[in-house]
């Protein structure tokens, strides 16, 4: 199975800083068929269920706000989330569907 | 639009089955696949199972003996059965699309359930 290592677990910020969450896999996600890698990130929110902000690696979903970057290709990936704001706060999950799923362990985003 | 619910059972005793149900709309199950997804108070995401478009299922290797995974496509809803509930079982249990066969677009509100002792 392919292991998801997300750092750091929790990160405390101010509204209008940027911050950076990385995200590592145990093996390439990258296909060498179209080139793509095969990252995901969600967001949760408290008391929510997961929201997906980004698909291969790079591709923000249908209405996601371009402070969230996705980048990163083969086995080391970054979330970056420019000049957060309050309503960022929450957790962040990586995912690989590369081969079936699996999610890193998530790391909390905290007012500083 | 596109929509998921899960429905079930929020208490369970150990050593029973627990048996969920997702309904969904906005969508043909023959359309998309749907996947289970777990997450424990507090913890991260576990993905379960998947009913694939065509009605073929795969699961987490973990789960596979305790899992199964089936759908009505008339009704809308997809089903899993967990045999042997042990009490780090208790998390809270949502159902999810797949989109492209790749990534989780759309999910459920989930349901939580408590496996008691």
């Amino acid at each position: 199975d392919i292991v998801m290592t997300q750092s750091p677990s929790s990160l405390a910020v101010s509204a209008g800083e940027t911050v950076t969450i990385n995200c590592k896999s145990s093996q390439s996600l990258l296909s060498s068929g179209n080139q793509k890698n095969y990252l995901a990130w969600y967001q949760q929110k408290p008391g929510q269920s997961p929201k997906l902000l980004i698909y291969l690696a790079s591709t923000r979903e249908s209405g996601v706000p371009d402070r969230f970057i996705g980048s990163g290709s083969g086995t080391d990936f970054t979330l970056t989330i420019s000049s957060v704001q309050a309503e960022d706060l929450a957790d962040y999950y990586c995912q690989q569907h590369y081969s079936y799923w699996t999610f890193g362990g998530g790391t909390k985003l905290e007012l500083k | 639009q596109v929509q998921l619910k899960e429905s079930g059972p929020v208490l369970v005793q150990a050593s029973e089955t627990l048996s969920l149900t997702c309904t969904v709309s906005g969508f043909s199950l023959t359309n998309y696949g749907v996947i289970w997804v777990r997450q424990p108070p507090g913890k991260g995401l576990e993905w379960m199972g998947i009913i694939w478009r065509n009605g073929n299922t795969d699961y987490n290797s973990a789960l596979k003996s305790r899992l199964s995974i089936n759908r009505d496509t008339s009704k809308s809803q997809v089903f899993l059965k967990m045999n042997s509930l042990q009490t780090d079982d208790t998390a809270i249990y949502y159902c999810t699309r797949v989109y492209w066969e790749l990534f989780f677009d759309y999910w459920g509100q989930g349901v939580m359930v408590t496996v008691s002792s």
